[in-house]
């Protein structure tokens, strides 16, 4: 069965850093191209960024509110992908999906999300 | 930066024709693609490559895009179909971006 499965949510001050993970299972991981998106509270869907492949040069692009502060990183050898989030703000606050294309070009494997709140 | 708008919301009686637009100036050169999230769920994906349609999509969702804008329609809308619809692109360096969302009431 394809699935992806984050963790590594929880409640961090601002400021503060945090380290998300996507477990990868059911598909070829290290062909593909992983990307984060993330939902703040009653808002809408924001890309966050996404890595492609190593074949494909293992690149990361980044959205204007998270450059510099957000870091994109894999392990093939591990199906993980993970996202570290340094100098968090609460405008941060939101579930975090990873997701990909497996079957066709679209992001058509979404995993439950997990959720970062950036409070004091 | 670069914006995908969509209506934020469209109101359908069941079984009738529901159209939501997605404007977009990279759109005649990016391929447009939907996802539809209901309440408390991990969005899914409903169209790819402006009017392609997954596996296991029920057939009444269609998508065209035609110059700037794109559409999906959904056609004989059910009570189900019920959940906010994003419109996804990217810009011309390949940066991905989700339209606003629009929320589709089927009553």
């Amino acid at each position: 069965e394809v699935q992806l499965v984050e963790s590594g949510g929880g409640l961090v001050k601002p400021g503060g850093s945090l380290r998300l993970s996507c477990a990868a299972s059911g598909f070829n991981f290290s062909n593909a191209w992983m990307t984060w998106v993330r939902q703040a509270p009653g808002k809408g869907l924001e890309w966050v960024g996404r890595i492609k492949s190593k074949t494909d040069g293992g690149t990361t692009d980044y959205a204007a509110p998270v450059k510099n502060r957000f870091t994109i990183s894999r392990d093939d050898s591990k199906n993980t992908l993970y996202l570290q989030m340094n100098s968090l703000k609460p405008e941060d606050t939101a579930v975090y999906y990873c997701t990909t294309a497996v079957v066709v070009t679209g992001m058509d494997v979404w995993g439950k999300g997990t959720t970062v709140t950036v409070s004091s | 930066s670069y914006e995908l708008t969509q209506p934020p919301s469209v109101s359908v009686s069941p079984g009738q024709t529901a159209r939501i637009t997605c404007s977009g100036d990279a759109l005649p050169k990016k391929y447009a693609y939907w996802y539809q999230q209901k309440s408390g769920q991990a969005p899914v994906l409903v169209i790819y490559e402006d009017s392609k349609r997954p596996s296991g999509i029920p057939e009444r969702f269609s998508g065209s895009s035609s110059g700037t804008m794109a559409t999906l329609t959904i056609s004989g809308a059910q009570v189900e179909d019920e959940a906010d619809f994003y419109c996804y692109s990217t810009d011309s360096s390949g940066m991905g971006v989700f339209g606003s969302g629009t929320k589709v009431t089927v009553l």
